[in-house]
């Protein structure tokens, strides 16, 4: 069964610059959900969209910003970049925002020097 | 959503049942029990789920007491590609609540599993 897709698996950037992750859900899932793990820690939630529209929020910085678009991709951009964005980001994906179980992707690791 | 307890870390020999425990004390009657495991840094793998009843899966069991103040995930025969970090987490499902969705995940519960 098809799973959902990030690009890229992996990240290196430099302070100060930007960086964007992608998402592609399973398809017909219409809910994205964006994760953050940093070394040693457990995920957290970032932010989600249903049907294109965020949908939440959590401990997302001001300097990220994301958005989903018609085919229900996400994209999740980041500026300034800082040494403690350094982490692996998850997105998952789920059949609408409440009532369906989410599936996760493989995640991106991203590493700023 | 409620706060989930989990032991920080369990040992379980290959080829015998390994039970985890959870204790949700706090949870309400809209609030489902998932269970994820993640694999050193994969994306967290969806195990199972339920809200009163217990529930069966190709991967695991998932018992609920009564009281539904706690729950334990049963892999019936582990195997050394069990060994992972498996998370207790408590969802509401409905609209109105505070979460739309999000999963919290806690500590989790260690599972390594020996030859």
């Amino acid at each position: 069964a098809a799973g959902v897709i990030q690009s890229p698996r992996h990240l290196i950037k430099e302070k100060r610059e930007t960086a964007t992750l992608k998402c592609y859900p399973i398809p017909r899932h219409d809910t994205v959900y964006w994760y953050q793990q940093g070394p040693g820690q457990d995920p957290q939630f970032l932010i989600s969209f249903y049907e294109k529209m965020q949908s939440d929020k959590g401990s997302i910085p001001d300097r990220f910003s994301a958005q989903q678009f018609s085919d229900y991709h996400s994209e999740l951009n980041m500026s300034s970049l800082e040494l403690g964005d350094s982490a692996l980001y998850f997105c998952a994906s789920s059949l609408g925002r409440l009532q369906e179980t989410q599936y996760f992707g493989p995640g991106t690791r991203l590493l700023v020097l | 959503d409620a706060k989930t307890t989990q032991p920080p870390s369990m040992d379980c020999a290959e080829g015998r049942a390994a039970n985890l425990p959870c204790n949700h004390s706090t949870i309400s009657g809209n609030e489902y029990v998932y269970w994820y495991r993640q694999i050193h840094s994969q994306g967290p793998q969806y195990i199972i789920h339920g809200l009163k009843n217990n529930e069966t899966n190709e991967m695991a069991s998932l018992i609920i007491t009564e009281d539904r103040k706690s729950s334990t995930l049963i892999l019936p025969h582990a195997t050394l590609r069990d060994t992972a970090v498996y998370y207790c987490i408590v969802r509401s499902r409905n609209a109105g609540g505070t979460s739309y969705g999000k999963l919290t995940f806690g500590q989790g519960t260690i599972l390594t599993v020996h030859p």
